[in-house]
């Protein structure tokens, strides 16, 4: 249980167009659903902690205007880069946390990689 | 601010060696610590956490201890297997607002050959 999944696994875009990827928990709902990117032998870092039915919460030095995230329902949350440009190539990984859970535990989806070209 | 700082891989072990990951951390307060494990071509999966110091957390052969004195958090395991192949994260846990936010370390490839 408890599986969450990611669309596209990778995806190759021209720069200024937009992209956007999904981010489902399969066989639970989620409270709250959160995006990181990675980037190559560094650490996940937390862009933005979105809640079902309300605005998302960005970290400090993500432009919220760039990346822009929806939960539209208790289990699917959207990233869409608009305008990507070619720095915005990166690994974006999501995770949601269970409705039920007690212990806030998060479940990681397997990550999509973006080039832009 | 919270940072966790982990040994830097790649480390490539023998079936059967012992193997030790470091994690030191830095946070205020009483942070929650975790290890990750991200196997190839799937998300990270916890493997292990601690809540509070001296906690040992343990799961699948693997160990570690929550040591709040020298801020450490090493991962151990007494004998690798080829399975244990995998990519793995230290990570604290903060407290906002209800919700965990994670901070992770960059991560260490373990590689076991036979």
């Amino acid at each position: 249980g408890a599986v969450v999944s990611q669309h596209p696994s990778w995806v190759i875009c021209k720069s200024g167009t937009s992209v956007k990827i999904e981010c489902r928990s399969l066989d639970f709902q989620a409270t709250t659903m959160f995006w990181y990117r990675q980037f190559p032998k560094q650490s996940l870092m937390l862009m933005a902690t979105s809640n079902e039915g309300s605005k998302a919460t960005y970290e400090q030095g993500v432009e919220k205007d760039k990346f822009l995230i929806n939960h539209a329902s208790l289990t699917l949350s959207t990233l869409t880069v608009t305008s990507a440009h070619p720095e915005d190539s990166s690994f974006y990984i999501c995770s949601a946390t269970p409705v039920e859970v007690s212990s806030y535990e998060q479940y990681f989806g397997p990550g999509t990689r973006l080039t832009v070209t | 601010g919270n940072s966790v700082t982990q040994m830097e891989g790649p480390v490539t072990l023998s079936e059967e060696a012992f193997l030790t990951i470091n994690c030191t951390y830095t946070a205020t307060g009483y942070p929650s610590l975790f290890w990750y494990v991200q196997y190839p071509g799937e998300g990270l999966q916890l493997l292990l956490k601690a809540t509070k110091a001296d906690d040992k957390g343990s799961n699948k052969g693997f160990e570690a201890t929550y040591r709040k004195e020298t801020t450490s958090f090493h991962l151990e395991k007494g004998s690798v297997q080829v399975s244990d192949s995998a990519v793995y994260f230290c990570a604290l846990s903060r407290r906002w607002f209800g919700n965990e936010k994670l901070t992770f370390g960059t991560g260490t490839r373990l590689t076991i050959i036979p």
